[in-house]
């Protein structure tokens, strides 16, 4: 079942803060996050796999609820590189883990104006 | 440098005719991925495959077919029976799926004439 990511989409200045959600019915095993610039590949920034988990590098990081069933991508001081569209990816525990493919939300389009 | 290839970067398709995507790695990945992508619609799976000479099929397999002979290739047909094949092509790979990222190509834009 596709996550449902939001906002849809989201347009900043330079130094704003930014949160992008990403949301299922079930109990997921994992959630991944990636960020695509127009053309291109999307480039995976992190993973997630335990409730309450939270992660980061710079000023980019993540967190997982308790119950494993939304995550949520913080974006800090923005800058225009960071500019894309953003896409969960989950992985449902009915899988167990396995290898068997990632199911994305629709993205979320960032724009970061000067 | 180690990464997924993906070609040919544009490929246009008649209608009625099959035509294969090449996606190969050197990272040493075990498992692959074919995702579609559709304005607006996210990455949508297409096929997988965990290991050599093995693969399943994803949620939108109908009208394409997959081919694993080798650790670093995994071809994708897009057969005449794929109503609406005009999309950008995604193939993926990970070391790890459990528990790492995955690395993808640069894409394949196919279109119909």
């Amino acid at each position: 079942q596709q996550p449902v990511q939001s906002p849809q989409a989201v347009i900043l200045r330079e130094g704003e803060d930014a949160v992008i959600n990403c949301s299922s019915s079930k109990a997921l095993y994992s959630v991944h996050w990636y960020r695509q610039k127009h053309g291109e590949a999307p480039v995976f920034l992190m993973i997630l796999l335990k409730g309450g988990e939270q992660k980061g590098h710079d000023k980019i990081s993540a967190s997982f609820n308790e119950k494993k069933q939304q995550s949520s991508l913080y974006l800090t001081a923005s800058q225009l590189s960071y500019s894309g569209t953003y896409f969960c990816g989950t992985e449902s525990l009915d899988s167990g883990g396995g290898a068997d493919g990632l199911t994305f939300g629709k993205g979320t389009h960032l724009i970061i104006q000067p | 440098d180690g990464g997924i290839t993906q070609s040919p970067k544009y490929l246009f398709r008649k209608e009625g005719q099959n035509v294969t995507l090449s996606c190969e790695q050197n990272l040493n990945h075990d498992a692959m991925y074919w995702y579609r992508q559709d304005p607006g619609q996210g990455l949508r799976l297409i096929y997988y495959s965990q290991i050599v000479n093995d693969f399943q099929k994803g949620d939108i397999a109908e009208g394409y077919s997959v081919s694993r002979e080798k650790k670093e290739s995994f071809p994708l047909t897009v057969t005449s029976a794929q109503k609406n094949p005009t999309a950008f092509y995604l193939c993926a790979s990970s070391i790890a799926p459990e528990s790492s990222g995955y690395t993808f190509g640069s894409g394949t834009r196919l279109t119909v004439v």
